[in-house]
């Protein structure tokens, strides 16, 4: 168990719908960060936030928003939803700020879009 | 985009033999990672090599890193059924950004 917990595990819906992913990271970590992994475009950085702050944006689409609350806990938003978003979406989270250390990782949230 | 790319793709060995995987760059790092991850589970970490550190061991786990040459390798001795997983490396600097990845197949 890395102390990362991701909810829903499973998340099935239709396109042009709205979703919210949401991630705890582990007690203390202060970094989060969101990955999508496709098989066909394997693991994508999105965004990490430090502590309340975006620090690194990555592949992330407009369609896609993220925060992380006050308690460290962060949500990821995907709205439009189409097709290809179709993904296993990984939180992780690191103690670390600028130069990230080890990533613990959450199980993953699938979604199917239909 | 992918910053690292491993190589190769997939490999299978047989029990016992080792396994070596490799990982290419294109930017400067700060660290390089090597995490696994079991068929559509969590990634899990399991070494990381500073960009000042040319060899790392962890128990049966080699990783070295030339950084002249922006490259890294992953021995696993001595594999085992156990071991089978996809592994990846990661770059990190300001940001993770994280290779596709070897799918490794260990046969008993």
């Amino acid at each position: 168990d890395s102390g990362v917990t991701q909810t829903p595990k499973h998340l099935i819906t239709a396109t042009g719908q709205r979703v919210t992913l949401r991630c705890s990271p582990r007690s203390g970590d202060l970094s989060v960060y969101w990955y999508q992994q496709s098989l066909d475009q394997g693991l994508q950085f999105l965004i990490q936030y430090y502590n309340g702050e975006e620090r690194a944006k990555g592949n992330i689409l407009e369609r896609f928003s993220a925060q992380q609350f006050p308690d460290l806990h962060s949500e990821l938003n995907l709205s439009s939803l189409e097709l290809g978003d179709s993904a296993l979406y990984f939180c992780a989270s690191s103690d670390s700020g600028r130069y990230a250390g080890e990533l613990f990782f959450g199980e993953g949230s699938r979604l199917t879009v239909l | 985009s992918q910053q690292g790319e491993e190589d190769p793709q997939a490999l299978s060995i047989q029990e016992g033999e080792n396994a070596t995987m490799n990982c290419s760059y294109k930017t400067s790092i700060n660290n390089l990672q090597w995490y696994r991850q079991n068929s559509g589970r969590g990634l899990v970490h399991l070494i990381l090599i500073r960009s000042n550190e040319r060899e790392k061991h962890s128990g049966r786990l080699r990783v070295t890193l030339d950084t002249s040459k922006k490259s890294s390798s992953l021995l696993i001795t001595a594999s085992r059924a156990a071991d089978t997983a996809s592994y990846f490396c990661a770059t990190a600097d300001d940001k993770i950004i994280f290779g596709k990845g070897t799918r490794l197949h260990i046969l008993p």
